[in-house]
């Protein structure tokens, strides 16, 4: 199984700062990788997909970056409904596998 | 809009048989280029992958979980079901439906449902 490492495991921020989440993947995967964001009692949601594409819907300060092993998710201007627990997912190889997640907490 | 929506019993007990269905409205399971999960959360934990199922019937089932995985779909009723024999403590979860998209490119689940919790206990 390929392992997903994101890092930090979780971090304070306060309204209006620039956020960068890393995803390190135990084994090359172009650019098969997706970021979701997910909210207390909430499913988890798509953010990004195929490493850099933002999903339909999902506001323009979230980017992400990467390929091969080590991948990046950037909120460029945190905003009050941007807390929440956001995890990487490798679709490469199966079976599937996710990151631990990092929460994102108010400062 | 597509929406999947998890249905099923809310407790079952040590040794037994879970079974859930997801519901998938605004879309057809049998259209091409796409596949149907379940996902599970333990309270607190992580995601974990659990199988899929592609428009054409194929099924792919996380080796974690050895031979006590299903999931078949009824196409007549835009359904597809999971089943886990011999369940234990340790598979009280929050379990999802998802849609996966699959192209040339990449892979990813763009809609999901709302999850439904699953307790084992006796």
């Amino acid at each position: 199984d390929i392992q997903m490492t994101q890092s930090p495991s979780s971090l304070s921020a306060s309204i209006g700062d620039r956020v960068t989440i890393t995803c390190r993947a135990s084994q090359t995967m172009r650019t098969y990788l997706n970021w979701y964001q997910q909210k207390p009692g909430k499913a988890p949601e798509l953010l990004i997909y195929a490493a850099s594409n933002l999903q339909n819907g999902v506001p323009s300060r979230f980017s992400g970056s990467g390929s091969g092993t080590d991948f990046t998710l950037t909120i460029s201007s945190l905003q009050p409904e941007d807390f929440a627990t956001y995890y990487c997912q490798q679709s490469y190889s199966l079976p599937y596998t996710f990151g631990q997640g990092t929460s994102v907490e108010i400062k | 809009q597509v929406q999947l929506q998890e249905s099923g019993p809310g407790l079952v007990k040590p040794s037994q048989t879970l079974s859930l269905t997801c519901t998938v409205s605004g879309g057809s399971i049998s259209r091409v280029g796409y596949y149907w999960s379940w996902i599970r959360q333990p309270p607190g934990k992580g995601l974990e992958w659990i199988g899929y199922i592609s428009y054409s019937g194929g099924t792919s089932y996380n080796p974690s979980l050895k031979n006590r995985v299903a999931i078949s779909a009824d196409t007549s009723k835009n359904q597809f079901s999971l089943s886990l024999t011999s369940v234990t403590a340790a598979d009280t979860a929050v379990y999802y439906c998802a849609r996966v998209v699959s192209t040339y490119s990449s892979t990813w689940l763009d809609f999901w449902g709302h999850g439904t919790l699953v307790p084992v206990s006796s």
